[in-house]
């Protein structure tokens, strides 16, 4: 069946580089997608990847997949304290997202 | 700011009654999307529509029910509700290629 893992925490150094992992499991998926929720707020569309692609860099963020493993990642590099927030990975399949449980990024000073 | 709209922000009442969700895609999505999120199942899908037309239904349960009116807003109906059917409830919206999908900020609904 469909499922995606994550996950709960990571905590890293204010100015470090963040990496949040995910596995998947539905080989059909064209796209993998990573959303933020802050506190109290909606699901904010961060970036996402056609499953015929390695890499994706779009400023702080890099996403890599290893389509063979079912493997993404999501990297924020010189992570910040308003990075603090849940990350979740989904991937789509027959036209919803199959979500993951999502990681809770934590920053430290 | 998505675009996407949703109404109320917060909403409580009593277990066994019926409540209306309601929702405003973004200018010129076709596509509008149901999600629930809880603390035990975390976030599920629930339905979509698509131009007025239920298009993908996840885990939506027989007491609940939506629809898209001809202006693309769409409603959730809630019935018979029981305390576990407490969560934020999303909406969202896509254009024709269905790739992008852009939340709105999400109704909480508490039942006591």
């Amino acid at each position: 069946g469909e499922d995606v893992e994550q996950s709960l925490f990571l905590s890293v150094r204010e100015g470090d580089s963040s990496v949040i992992n995910c596995t998947y499991t539905d080989s059909s998926s064209t796209y993998l997608y990573w959303y933020k929720q802050e506190p109290g707020a909606g699901l904010q569309l961060l970036t996402y990847i056609f499953s015929n692609m390695d890499m994706k860099q779009d400023q702080r963020l890099t996403v890599l997949l290893n389509k063979k493993d079912k493997h993404l990642s999501l990297r924020i590099a010189d992570t910040q304290t308003g990075d603090s927030a849940i990350y979740f990975c989904a991937e789509n399949s027959n036209y919803q997202l199959i979500w993951g449980a999502g990681t809770k990024l934590i920053i430290k000073p | 700011d998505s675009g996407v709209t949703q109404t109320p922000k917060h909403l409580i009442t009593a277990t066994g009654q019926r409540v209306t969700l309601r929702c405003s895609p973004r200018s010129g999505d076709l596509s509008v999307y149901w999600y629930q999120q809880s603390l035990d199942q975390g976030l599920q899908f629930l339905i979509q529509y698509y131009n007025g037309e239920e298009r993908a239904k996840g885990n939506i349960l027989e007491r609940f029910s939506a629809q898209q009116f001809p202006d693309l807003h769409s409603e959730l109906n809630l019935s018979s509700l029981e305390l576990g059917d407490s969560a934020l409830y999303f909406c969202a919206s896509s254009g024709r290629t269905s790739v992008e999908q852009y939340f709105g900020p999400g109704t909480r609904l508490t039942v006591t």
